[in-house]
């Protein structure tokens, strides 16, 4: 079956850096996906990996190992509103997401 | 480019009325379109996936008779909920894709969400 996990939950310190890690499995794969997602908001897109290597963009990164089925998102210099889920989707061989459930980042001061 | 909207954002309505949501692609022309619910504090629920001009397909669990979906153009797609109940207040979300890969680079034809209606039923 076709599965993305990623933790439920994580607390990070303004300023600090935190670590967003989702495994993935999918039948086929055509790249990987981070959403932002604020509260009571849609979703918007942060990046888009489907080589290995790390792809960086302003204070995000994303990081793709497919032979290990896995991606993490590195925040730098959090700010307050970073605050938000991060969601991990996967593109499959017909070019369908496959969703995770979401890591609320929880951003304390 | 790519900007999604969504209307209305926000609606109240009566148990047992129906209720039209509408989805549009601004700049560019979406071959499908998805459908997703949410309710809070959980991710998100794919509804439905249309293609222009062909009928929609539903996930498993979705009432395809309660849940009407038209995407009649490639920038427009509609949701009705029909004989709406206050189970069905959620967050309704539509995703726009253009073509899928091909020369205009990786992420092409990757979703770009509405805003999202906020659905209350009463």
């Amino acid at each position: 079956g076709q599965n993305i996990d990623q933790p439920t939950e994580m607390t990070a310190t303004e300023g600090a850096i935190v670590q967003i890690n989702c495994t993935y499995q999918t039948s086929g794969f055509n790249g990987l996906f981070w959403y932002q997602q604020h509260a009571g908001e849609a979703p918007t897109f942060l990046s888009y990996n489907v080589l290995d290597g790390l792809e960086e963009k302003g204070r995000f990164s994303s990081f793709l190992s497919r032979s290990k089925g896995y991606s993490y998102l590195l925040l730098k210099e959090l700010q307050m509103k970073d605050s938000a889920s991060y969601l991990c989707a996967g593109w499959d061989s017909n070019y369908q997401l496959i969703w995770g459930a979401g890591t609320k980042l929880i951003i304390k001061p | 480019g790519a900007v999604v909207s969504q209307h209305p954002s926000w609606v109240i309505c009566k148990s047992g009325t129906s209720v039209k949501i509408e989805c549009r692609s601004l700049d560019f022309q979406a071959t499908t379109m998805f459908w997703y619910r949410q309710f809070p504090k959980q991710s998100l629920m794919l509804m439905a996936t249309s293609n222009e001009g062909s009928k929609a397909t539903y996930e498993q669990g979705v009432e395809k008779d309660k849940f009407l979906i038209n995407h009649a153009s490639l920038t427009l797609s509609t949701l009705t909920v029909t004989s709406a109940h206050p189970e069905d207040s959620s967050f309704y979300i539509c995703s726009a894709r253009g073509l899928v890969g091909g020369a205009q680079g990786p992420g092409e034809g990757r979703q770009y969400f509405g805003p999202g209606t906020r659905l209350t039923v009463t």
